[in-house]
């Protein structure tokens, strides 16, 4: 089956660095990816839409210069939380919407800790 | 935005029992899917019901899709302890694969 993988698996770092997590298709190609984050003991919201070669769509509420959503390839989608507070803290997941037949795998999750 | 909601949002129940969980909706969609997480861990799809369809089956599972009612039904059958894990709804409302989850129902199989 297809598969999605995510990078870093989890990260720790200090308040006010940027941190990147990297969302990968591994072996489809996909035009659309999209990101979510969950919040111990809550549902997964979704954060944006990345689509390849233009700019992210992101959802109502969510800062797009605080999360910066790359997607410079048809395999990879990166998101950098930037000056990273403790509120940030969270399981981050993507998702990547294969273009052949539009099914959508889910990666593993990252979950970051901001000290 | 969160679409819809699940209920109950926690159920316990004995292994060899059976467990059902709703998840309601609130715009028209495409398809609706149920996915499965275990704490910590990322998303297992589970299984994905058009909206023209009504009923469907995979293995011990049965989905419902009541669009009149905007509602949707997941039964898992003889469950097992190692179906213990939080269970979600998501609907595709555009085709565009934006998939809006419901609340969840955290599922705990005792022995």
């Amino acid at each position: 089956g297809a598969v999605v993988s995510q990078h870093p698996s989890w990260v720790i770092c200090k308040s006010g660095t940027s941190v990147k997590i990297e969302c990968r298709s591994l072996d489809f190609q996909a035009t659309t990816m999209f990101w979510y984050r969950q919040f111990p003991k809550q549902s997964l919201m979704l954060m944006a839409t990345s689509n390849e070669g233009s700019k992210a769509t992101y959802e109502q509420g969510v800062e797009k210069d605080k999360f910066l959503i790359n997607h410079a390839s048809l395999t990879l989608s990166t998101l950098t939380v930037t000056s990273a507070h403790p509120e940030d803290s969270s399981f981050y997941i993507c998702s990547a919407r294969e273009d052949l037949y539009n099914e959508q795998f889910f990666g593993p999750g990252t979950r970051l800790t901001v000290l | 935005s969160q679409q819809g909601e699940e209920d109950p949002q926690a159920l316990s129940i004995q292994e060899g029992e059976n467990a059902t969980m709703n998840c309601s909706y609130k715009t028209s969609i495409n398809n609706l899917q149920w996915y499965r997480q275990n704490s910590g861990r990322g998303l297992v799809h589970l299984i994905l019901i058009r909206s023209n369809e009504r009923e469907k089956h995979s293995g011990r599972l049965r989905v419902t899709l009541d669009t009149s009612k905007k509602s949707s039904s997941l039964l898992i059958t003889a469950s097992r302890a190692a179906d213990t894990a939080s269970y979600f709804c998501a609907t595709d409302e555009d085709q565009g694969g934006k998939l809006i989850f419901g609340q969840g129902t955290e599922l705990s199989v005792k022995p």
